[in-house]
């Protein structure tokens, strides 16, 4: 079974440009959630899916960052203008049910703004 | 509010060592789901167990076991006879059943397994 796939692996971008993020979740998988994890911290979720529904979008700074899930599968995140403060991994997981059920995590993009 | 408290930063042992990792976490819900996920260098974090808050039972999986004490609201995970390959961060994290249920993670303790 193949796992979370995200692209790119590493972005590097200078501030105010914008950047995009691709997720494809374990197929039939219907929950969805991107994570931000900074340098020596924990995860911290930005938003979380339900099929092409958002049930959790209270830690997403909306005036930059925007996610959707047109389709119920693949999701893209995107960050425009982007900061300095952006710079972290993007992590994208899915689980078949809701949280509390295990996720299982994508290998994560590495943005570096600068 | 819930909190997940990894004070270990980073351990370093020697290979075939034993190492407890410690988990403290806060939360005022009376059911909750508490979690470990292992994030080795390629950067993908790799479940490892979840326990809900009405099962207190200790489990063990090969080398790997969980020590659950609601009394104290711990969650430590311990590492038997451990190898090189187990170096990597450890992540313990509280799901609560209100609100969206979402993953609630600590700082992560870095292992680092000396051969």
């Amino acid at each position: 079974e193949a796992g979370v796939a995200q692209s790119p692996r590493y972005k590097i971008i200078e501030k105010r440009q914008s950047v995009a993020f691709w997720c494809n979740p374990i197929s039939g998988h219907a929950t969805l959630y991107w994570y931000q994890q900074i340098l020596g911290q924990g995860p911290k979720l930005l938003i979380q899916f339900q099929n092409n529904g958002v049930v959790d979008d209270s830690q997403l700074p909306k005036d930059r960052f925007s996610a959707e899930r047109l389709k119920g599968v693949d999701s893209t995140l995107k960050i425009q203008p982007a900061k300095l403060e952006d710079s972290a991994v993007y992590l994208c997981a899915s689980s078949e049910h809701g949280s509390p059920y295990e996720q299982y995590f994508g290998p994560g993009t590495r943005l570096t703004v600068t | 509010a819930q909190k997940v408290t990894q004070a270990q930063t980073e351990i370093s042992v020697v290979e075939k060592e034993d190492v407890t990792l410690d988990c403290v976490y806060e939360t005022r819900d009376t059911t909750y789901y508490l979690f470990w996920y292992k994030q080795p260098p390629s950067g993908e974090l790799v479940f490892l167990i979840r326990r809900n808050s009405f099962d207190e039972q200790n489990e063990i999986s090969g080398r790997y076991s969980w020590n659950f004490q609601k009394s104290t609201s711990s969650f430590n995970f311990t590492i038997t006879a451990s190898q090189v390959v187990d170096s990597a961060v450890y992540f313990c994290a509280l799901s609560e059943l209100t609100g969206a249920n979402n993953l609630f993670f600590g700082t992560g303790t870095r292992l680092t397994v000396i051969p």
